[in-house]
């Protein structure tokens, strides 16, 4: 267990409506990471922050936008679900000088 | 472009036996490399990992194998066991892209009683 938790574990939204996402680390580590999995695709990463207040894009950021106003959470906002936006989503950890991220338990989402 | 990919999708072995599962990356300038593993309904698990100056490391019945030459990595499971069944990732950091943690699409490994 790497202290991270994330919520909802599973969400069911429609179209159109923001949903937002909330990744809790209780390690005081600087790097927060959202990714996320879909068939085809593996882990691809959409957001990450180095330290608070402080969030660059990833490879797939477009529909999401995210933020970090505490050391413990990040959180990653679908400002209008879409279909394409169903997968599964996984936050990530990483301390200062180290390599290795740890995953979060991920959270289901489905946009009808 | 960058891709770090598995030469096999599927694996399945037998319980008792050792486990290979194979990784090819493209970036010679890759940096760092990892291995993960995924079992159904949970986030990726850290397993091992090694520099690119090494060729070896091992941890407790995993070995993981670098061969800089061809591009290619490997984890090595000793004693395969049920418990092992899961999808295995193996991922590069490239540090020349801040750190970028890049994923191979993953092998899923059956183990048979």
């Amino acid at each position: 267990d790497a202290g991270i938790t994330q919520s909802p574990r599973h969400k069911v939204t429609e179209t159109g409506t923001p949903v937002t996402l909330r990744c809790h680390q209780t390690e005081n580590h600087r790097y927060m990471y959202w990714y996320r999995q879909d068939p085809g695709h593996g882990l691809r990463l959409i957001h990450y922050s180095y330290g608070v207040k402080d969030t660059d894009k990833g490879e797939v950021s477009d529909g999401y936008s995210v933020s970090r106003s505490k050391t413990e959470d990040f959180l990653l906002t679908l400002e209008s679900a879409t279909s394409s936006q169903t997968s599964v989503y996984f936050c990530a950890i990483k301390g200062r000088g180290q390599e290795t991220q740890y995953f979060g338990p991920g959270t289901r989402l489905l946009v009808l | 472009g960058e891709s770090v990919g598995l030469h096999l999708p599927t694996l399945s072995v037998q319980e008792g036996d050792n486990s290979i599962i194979n990784c090819a990356y493209s970036n010679s300038a890759s940096d760092y490399f990892i291995w993960y593993k995924q079992e159904s309904g949970k986030g990726p698990q850290f397993i091992i990992d090694i520099r690119s100056n090494m060729d070896k490391r091992q941890g407790q019945r995993v070995t993981v194998l670098l061969n800089k030459t061809v591009k290619h990595l490997s984890l090595q499971i000793a004693a395969t066991q049920p418990g092992d069944s899961a999808v295995y990732f193996c991922a590069e950091i490239l540090y020349n892209q801040g750190g970028k943690l890049i994923f191979g699409q993953g092998t899923e490994l059956s183990v048979k009683p």
